[in-house]
């Protein structure tokens, strides 16, 4: 069965430091995986996607496929960026979430 | 444009009610998704509809939840006899079409409370 990990419920940084979310897959065939952001008060959106190879608001995340893993990145975090992150799958036109990270970016 | 609407926004029933959570997604979009996500968890997929094809009800957790799509654009979730672990943030997803190719659009969402 398909599962995505995300194994920090809450990541505090400061700004300016970099910023690293955790995303775990279990999935035997070849995955396309999927970061989505919703900010506080807003819906949830598509971040960005592995297929695009593409760096959204200096995020960037690159599949691993030796440890399952698709970590989002950013060299240095900004307040703005403090919002819940969820992992996904997809997989046959369906998408398996992560039970998301909550980003909190001290000023 | 207008994006995915969700109605209620909020729905509050006692246990054994039916509730009826509606979505209209974005003009043209062809495929739909619903999901629930309960407290501190992720979403879960329910069911999907794309165009005229058969709907994907394969994440539907019981036969107490179903859902159609009339005229390819607003869709009905329906739970019936509902029990308090229904209790979640039901979210409505539309996209032009399925797959990885095609980013899916969210709806606000439904807060539904079984007491």
């Amino acid at each position: 069965a398909q599962r995505v990990t995300q194994p920090e419920k809450l990541l505090s940084v400061f700004k300016g430091a970099p910023v690293e979310l955790k995303c775990n897959y279990s999935y035997s065939g070849s995955p396309e995986l999927f970061w989505y952001v919703q900010y506080s008060r807003q819906r949830l959106q598509l971040l960005l996607r592995h297929i695009s190879r593409e760096s959204i608001k200096g995020f960037t995340a690159d599949l691993n496929k030796g440890e399952t893993s698709f970590h989002l990145k950013k060299p240095f975090a900004q307040e703005e960026d403090s919002a819940m992150y969820y992992c996904a799958l997809e997989r046959f036109n369906k998408f398996y979430f992560g039970s998301g990270t909550k980003l909190n970016v001290k000023p | 444009g207008a994006g995915v609407s969700q109605s209620p926004s909020n729905k509050v029933t006692e246990k054994g009610k039916d509730v009826e959570l509606r979505c209209d997604p974005i003009s043209g979009h062809t495929a739909l998704y619903w999901y629930r996500q309960s407290l501190g968890q992720g979403l879960e997929f329910l069911i999907y509809f794309q165009g005229n094809s058969a709907p994907d009800k394969s994440g539907l957790p019981s036969d107490r939840f179903s859902a159609e799509r009339t005229g390819g654009s607003v869709s009905t979730l329906t739970i019936q006899r509902t029990q308090q672990e229904d209790s979640a943030v039901y979210l409505c997803a539309s996209s032009q079409g399925t797959g990885k190719a095609y980013e899916q659009y969210f709806g606000p969402g439904t807060r539904l409370t079984v007491t």
